[in-house]
C-alpha cells in the first residue's frame, strides 16, 4: 500500500519561496502506471490543484500558477518536491501531494492516493 | 480552465435515504470524472473515476454516472459515516474541482 508524507517548513514569509517535498513508500515513483502530483486547500476552502509530473520529467501546471510552480522528481529518495515562488498570503493552504492515475490505465487523472496535507502559512 | 459547478451546495438527509448530486462541466469532458469524499482534517478519498468506476474498497452503495457536461453522484442508501463534503473533479489534463457538496446526515 503506497504511503506519501509531506515535508517541508509550515511557515514561509512573503515573497519568498515555498518547498515541500513528499516521500513516497510501498511505490516506485518510476512507475509508469502513474503521475505524482500537488493540491493545495486553503482554509475551509475548496481543493485546487497544483500540478503533475510524471517519471520523464515531463509536468503539468495549473496556468493560475505556472509561472511560480517547479516540480521536481529524485528517483534515488523515492520523493518528488514543489516549489513555489514568490508567494503571497493568498498560497497559505494545506497541501497535499498524491499519486495521480495514468489515463492509459484507469481512464483518466484522477487521485486515488493523497497525503495527510500538511499546512503551509504565508506571513511576516 | 474549465470549471465545474455542482448542486446542492448542501443536503440534509437520513439514515437509509438515496441522495443524488450534480456536477456540470462548462464544456464536454467525456467520462474524464472523478468524485472524492472528504471529512474534516482528513485528505479527500476517491469514491469514482472514469465517471462511473467504483474506486477498489469503496462500498457499493455509492455509484457515478454521466458523459459529456452532467454526472451524478449517488448514494443509495445513506449511513451515518457519509457525512462529508464531496467534490467532482474534472479529471483530464488540466483538472479543476467543484466548489463542494457537504452532505449531512441527520
Amino acid at each position: 500500500q503506497v504511503q506519501l508524507q509531506e515535508s517541508g517548513p509550515g511557515l514561509v514569509k512573503p515573497s519568498q519561496t515555498l518547498s515541500l517535498t513528499c516521500s513516497v513508500s510501498g511505490a516506485s515513483i518510476n512507475s509508469g502506471n502513474y503521475y505524482w502530483g500537488w493540491i493545495r486547500q486553503p482554509a475551509g476552502k475548496g481543493l485546487e490543484w497544483i500540478g503533475r509530473i510524471y517519471t520523464s520529467g515531463s509536468t503539468n501546471y495549473n496556468p493560475s500558477l505556472e509561472s511560480r510552480v517547479t516540480m521536481s522528481l529524485d528517483t534515488s529518495k523515492n520523493h518528488f518536491s514543489l516549489e513555489l515562488t514568490s508567494v503571497t498570503a493568498a498560497d497559505t493552504a494545506v497541501y497535499f501531494c498524491a499519486r495521480v492515475n495514468s489515463p492509459r490505465d484507469f481512464g483518466d487523472y484522477s487521485i486515488p492516493d493523497w497525503g495527510q496535507g500538511t499546512l503551509v502559512t504565508v506571513s511576516s | 480552465d474549465l470549471q465545474m459547478t455542482q448542486s446542492p451546495s448542501s443536503v440534509s438527509a437520513s439514515v437509509g435515504d438515496r441522495i443524488t448530486i450534480s456536477c456540470r462541466a462548462r464544456q464536454g469532458i467525456g467520462t474524464w470524472l472523478a468524485w472524492y469524499q472528504q471529512k474534516p482534517g482528513q485528505a479527500p478519498k476517491l469514491l469514482i473515476y472514469a465517471a462511473s468506476t467504483l474506486h477498489s474498497g469503496v462500498p457499493s452503495r455509492f455509484s457515478g454516472s454521466g458523459s459529456g457536461t452532467d454526472f451524478t453522484l449517488t448514494i443509495s442508501s445513506l449511513q451515518p459515516e457519509d457525512s462529508a463534503t464531496y467534490y467532482c473533479q474534472q479529471a483530464n489534463s488540466l483538472p479543476t474541482f467543484g466548489p463542494g457538496t457537504k452532505v449531512e446526515v441527520k
